[in-house]
């Protein structure tokens, strides 16, 4: 299993749709995860923590399922403005050790 | 206002000659990173410091090398000896390794 595994998309959603992506990660032991949003040609900009309670954050909702090592965000109402790559981000090693991952992302595009 | 800032936003390089790229950030992080990221591709690490006067190698630092004389800066040497240098370079700090990132707005290398 790859570090951090994410479907590349794209996916193509009309406004007001709910859309949900999931990221696989492969060491059970990583302790950090995160969502970023990367516009194109531009940086990754933190989009939301995930925690072991799930969280939500407006229209965002993230969530973490250790048994299964994956992590999901679901987006609700989708506006043209959520068009964008979403990257899958976990901590490479378990603990406070060890860097952060960036999967590739999931291409997300809003259409009217 | 706190951030991080990268310069130039845009750099022509010729082959056999080596450029510096800058990253600044006045956000106190006592970590800073260097990723690379290609079209259509994920942030590779180049290199990354958690201290002043430290730096580990990333997963493609060949071709690479750093420095980090102060807590604020931590600029990056495309040598000529990397082979294929033409990407979209990412500088990004937090305050520890595990911890959430914020980054730069990129420099642009393009090899002539």
């Amino acid at each position: 299993r790859k570090e951090v595994e994410q479907d590349p998309g794209p996916f193509n959603v009309p406004e007001g749709a709910t859309v949900a992506f999931n990221c696989t990660y492969s060491n059970s032991a990583s302790q950090s995860f995160f969502w970023y949003r990367q516009d194109c040609r531009k940086e990754p900009k933190l989009l939301m923590s995930v925690y072991s309670s799930g969280n939500e954050d407006g229209r965002f909702t993230a969530q973490l399922n250790r048994a299964s090592q994956y992590i999901s965000l679901l987006i609700r109402d989708s506006k043209l403005s959520d068009s964008a790559t979403y990257l899958c981000v976990v901590n490479r090693y378990g603990g406070s050790q060890g860097n952060l991952i960036f999967g590739k992302g999931t291409k997300l595009s809003v259409k009217p | 206002d706190g951030g991080i800032t990268q310069s130039p936003k845009y750099l022509f390089r010729k082959e056999g000659q080596n450029v510096t790229l800058s990253c600044e950030q006045n956000l106190n992080h006592d970590a800073m990173y260097w990723y690379r990221q290609d079209p259509g591709q994920g942030l590779r690490l180049i290199y990354y410091s958690q201290i002043v006067n430290d730096f580990q190698k990333g997963d493609i630092a060949e071709g690479y090398s750093v420095s980090r004389e102060k807590k604020e800066s931590f600029p990056l040497t495309v040598t000529s000896a990397q082979k294929n240098p033409t990407a979209f370079y990412l500088c990004a700090s937090s305050t520890g390794t595990v911890n959430e990132q914020f980054f730069g707005p990129g420099t642009r290398l393009t090899v002539l």
